[in-house]
């Protein structure tokens, strides 16, 4: 069972444009959600998190939004740069001590 | 990655071989992982523990066993390799409750199998 489905696999975006990469999830006790970034040959990375309190958090170009009706949120890079170009994973956990739940992650190609 | 070493980096064995992969950290931290990560699959949880000597099995442990015998050290270990177990393994470290950043995970920069 997929605790969070996310989408999509990969995505090719030009240099400037908009990310978007999209997570559902199904437990509604989940009460943290992050984002994770990977490059190539290192591990994940904490890149921004949300608590289900809010429904929008924007750390420089990078912004999530949730919807906790809908069991939903996204990951938004604005002016996407090259440098960008890496493998992003949502995950959600409940608070305290359970393991994070990930998604199958999605490859990010920004050309320019 | 600073604070948590994985070692080997890299191992080609074959099968039925047993492989013990290794994690060390330096951080103190209470909660250590163990993941593997496939194309497809995404990042999945093999096992875990949440003190010395206390683990607990995530959604992928049939194969693996770990140990605790310190702080510092979790060790995965693969009893007799097969070519399924071929794949990128992350360990992770996680401050206990109440702790500043208690949620954020922090990987090492993982250790590659090969299962011939």
């Amino acid at each position: 069972q997929q605790q969070v489905k996310q989408s999509p696999q990969s995505l090719i975006v030009q240099k400037g444009g908009i990310s978007i990469i999209n997570c559902a999830y199904e437990n509604t006790a989940f009460d943290y959600f992050p984002w994770y970034q990977q490059f190539p040959g290192k591990g994940p990375a904490l890149l921004i998190a949300i608590r289900p309190d809010v429904s929008e958090k924007k750390e420089g170009r990078f912004t999530i939004s949730f919807n906790k009706s809908a069991k939903q949120f996204s990951l938004h890079i604005m002016d996407s740069q090259p440098g960008d170009s890496a493998t992003y994973f949502c995950a959600a956990s409940l608070t305290g001590n359970t393991p994070l739940v990930f998604g199958k992650g999605t490859r990010l190609s920004v050309i320019a | 990655d600073a604070g948590i070493t994985q070692s080997p980096r890299h191992k080609v064995t074959e099968t039925g071989t047993p492989v013990t992969l290794r994690c060390h950290q330096t951080e103190n931290h209470r909660y250590m992982y163990w993941y593997r990560q496939d194309p497809g699959h995404g990042l999945r949880l093999i096992h875990y523990s949440y003190g010395v000597k206390d683990t607990d099995k995530g959604e992928v442990s049939d194969g693996y066993s770990v140990s605790r015998s310190k702080t510092e050290d979790f060790l995965l270990t693969l009893e007799s390799a097969t070519s399924s177990q071929t794949s990128v393994y992350f360990c992770a470290i996680r401050p206990g409750q109440g702790a500043s950043g208690a949620n954020v995970l922090t990987f090492g920069a993982g250790s590659r199998l090969t299962v011939l």
